[in-house]
Formats: structure tokens, sequence, C-alpha cells
């Protein structure tokens, strides 16, 4: 049972491009969420969805960042424009409803 | 608003020296309290769920305790794997996002 899928694990953009972070969650989990986890800094909440329902982006920036999960397909985190202060590691997770959440292996963006 | 606190942010430790780590948290309607570990680039590994207090669980050399605002990681005879940093993290109950403490990158030398 092959756990959270994310891909690529390693991006780099430069300033004022576009990155697209892609989710696949374990198998049967239909509850998917992304942190985001900077140097010296603990897992942020960004955005929790469920299937084509974003369920809450408290943590979200109000600016540039989106994320869906379509009926079809992986969850996305976009960032449009991204800056230097994008850097950091983006991770995902999955779970059921109320249980503990699965983490993939990250990934990390570098903003040139 | 939740916090989590963990300490202490590094700890050293001679293989088979056992001690705890620490996670204070402050959250109105605790869901769960969770224990992660985490290697170097990779992501969180899932180990505990404490759903109230006075509730203990363990696996290998690992055990968690859960008080009303506290928990504690024991390691029991620790060998050099162990090496990772260690995260605590609350879920509040009727939302699903976790807070996480910033962790205890523990070191245990050979």
């Amino acid at each position: 049972n092959a756990g959270v899928m994310q891909n690529p694990r390693h991006l780099v953009r430069r300033r004022g491009q576009e990155a697209r972070l892609r989710c696949s969650p374990m198998k049967g989990h239909s509850h998917v969420y992304w942190y985001r986890q900077l140097p010296e800094e603990g897992l942020k909440f960004m955005v929790y969805l469920q299937k084509e329902n974003i369920i809450d982006e408290s943590g979200m920036p109000k600016e540039r960042f989106s994320a869906e999960f379509p009926k079809e397909g992986p969850s996305i985190l976009r960032i449009q424009q991204v800056v230097r202060g994008d850097s950091a590691a983006y991770f995902c997770a999955s779970s059921h409803m109320n249980t503990e959440a699965f983490f993939g292996q990250g990934t990390r963006l570098t903003v040139v | 608003e939740d916090q989590v606190t963990q300490s202490p942010e590094a700890l050293r430790l001679q293989e088979g020296e056992s001690s705890s780590l620490n996670c204070s948290y402050t959250v109105s309607g605790l869901r769960g309290l969770f224990w992660y570990r985490q290697d170097p680039g990779k992501g969180p590994e899932f180990l505990f769920t404490l759903y109230s207090a006075g509730e203990e669980k363990e696996k290998e050399r690992l055990k968690a305790t859960l008080t009303k605002k506290e928990s504690f990681l024991h390691i029991t005879a620790p060998k050099p794997e162990d090496s990772a940093t260690y995260l605590c993290a609350v879920g509040q109950g009727g939302s699903e996002k976790l807070v996480f403490g910033k962790g205890t990158k523990l070191t245990v030398n050979p």
C-alpha cells in the first residue's frame, strides 16, 4: 500500500514564476492537508481539502497561493509569482476522518 | 490560540541513556495529541496518538504519556538509530488541522 506521494521532491523556480506541487493521498484516504516548514520553524498548517472542496484554508496566504483536490487526480498546491520567502519544504498529508494523518516526503521549493 | 511548546530544543544522549522529551500544550477541546518522528530531508513519520489524560502508548523503546497540560515521550535505552527530530502536535475538536511544536532534535551517540 503506497504511502502519500509527493512530486517533485525538489523544485527550483526563479522569482516571478509559478510553482505547482502535487500530492496523491494514501489509497482510501479522502482528506488531504498541506503544511509548510520553514528552516528552524515548525510545521505550519496551510489548507485542508476533501474531494472538490476546500474545508479549511485558514493557514493559506491571502494572495498567490491556491489549492485544489479534484474529483480525479492528485491535489495541487499552486504558488503564483514566487518570491524568495516562499522557499520552504511543503508537506502533504492524508487521513480518514478523525484519524491520524500520514505525511509524504515533501517538496523542497527553492526560489532563486 | 492553540499553542505547543517542546523542550528541550536539542538533546544529546549516550547509547543506553534513557531520557524524556516534553510537550506542553494549550488547546480548547483536545481532539488528540500526536507524536511524529522526522529524519533529515524526510516527511514526519507517525508514532502515536493520545486522546485523554492518563493514556499511555508504547512502541519498542518509546513510550508516550498524556496529562491535561503536557505529554512526555520517554525513550528507554536509546540506540543511534533513534536519532531524529521528534515532533508533537495537537488537534482541536471540530478541526482537522494540527498545530505543531518546533520539535526536539535527539542525537544518540554510540
